[in-house]
């Protein structure tokens, strides 16, 4: 099966701070991957999908790229609201989450 | 707008069978656009796909789990359901129902959750 690494698990910014976080897959998945933001005791939330596409509702300072086994997803500016836990997935062959990165307040 | 809702007992005893229907509200189960799918996530723990299905009746499983999954539809009732044998400690989670775009497995609208706890 496709192994899912996320970095970095936690990570510290401000608000206003361009923020980037890393999902590497364990073999090739084209561009096939979400990802979710997730706030305590709350479902997850589709933020983009296919690698780069953002969701319908999805705030545009949150971008995704990448293809292969790299991809990123881009805060441009951070907000308080964004303060959560990040998931990637991919669904090129079955679906498989990312550990997870939480975002905390710097 | 699509709603989903899970529904089932929040304690389980080890080497029971866990239960769980998630009733889809705003649109119709059998709808060619979606697959039905259930995720769960062990407390302070990542998520983890267990099964989905199409309004065919077609499923898929995440293999780790095949073995002790059951998976079906109600159209009649608009649900999905869930079944999960043999249950032990490891399977303490919430549990949310999703659904999944024919066009790409990423999950679009969730329930809200439910955990379930196994233990006696």
């Amino acid at each position: 099966d496709i192994q899912m690494t996320q970095s970095p698990s936690t990570l510290s910014a401000s608000v206003g701070d361009r923020v980037t976080i890393t999902c590497r897959a364990s073999q090739s998945i084209d561009r096939w991957l979400a990802w979710y933001q997730q706030k305590p005791g709350k479902a997850p939330n589709l933020l983009i999908y296919e690698s780069s596409i953002l969701e319908s509702g999805a705030p545009s300072r949150f971008s995704g790229s990448g293809s292969g086994t790299e991809f990123t997803l881009t805060i441009s500016s951070l907000q308080p609201d964004d303060f959560a836990t990040y998931y990637c997935q991919q669904y090129n062959r079955d679906l498989t989450f990312g550990g997870g990165t939480k975002v905390e307040i710097k | 707008q699509l709603q989903l809702q899970e529904s089932g007992p929040g304690l389980v005893k080890p080497s029971e069978t866990l239960s769980l229907t998630c009733t889809v509200s705003g649109g119709s189960i059998n709808t060619i656009t979606y697959y039905w799918g259930w995720i769960r996530q062990p407390p302070g723990r990542g998520l983890e796909y267990i099964a989905s299905i199409y309004h065919s009746g077609t499923t898929y499983f995440n293999p780790s789990l095949k073995s002790r999954v059951t998976i079906s539809l109600d159209t009649s009732r608009n649900q999905f359901s869930l079944k999960l044998s043999s249950v032990t400690a490891a399977d303490t989670a919430v549990y949310y129902c999703a659904t999944i775009p024919r066009v790409g497995d990423y999950l679009d609208h969730w329930g809200q959750g439910t955990l379930v706890t196994v233990s006696s």
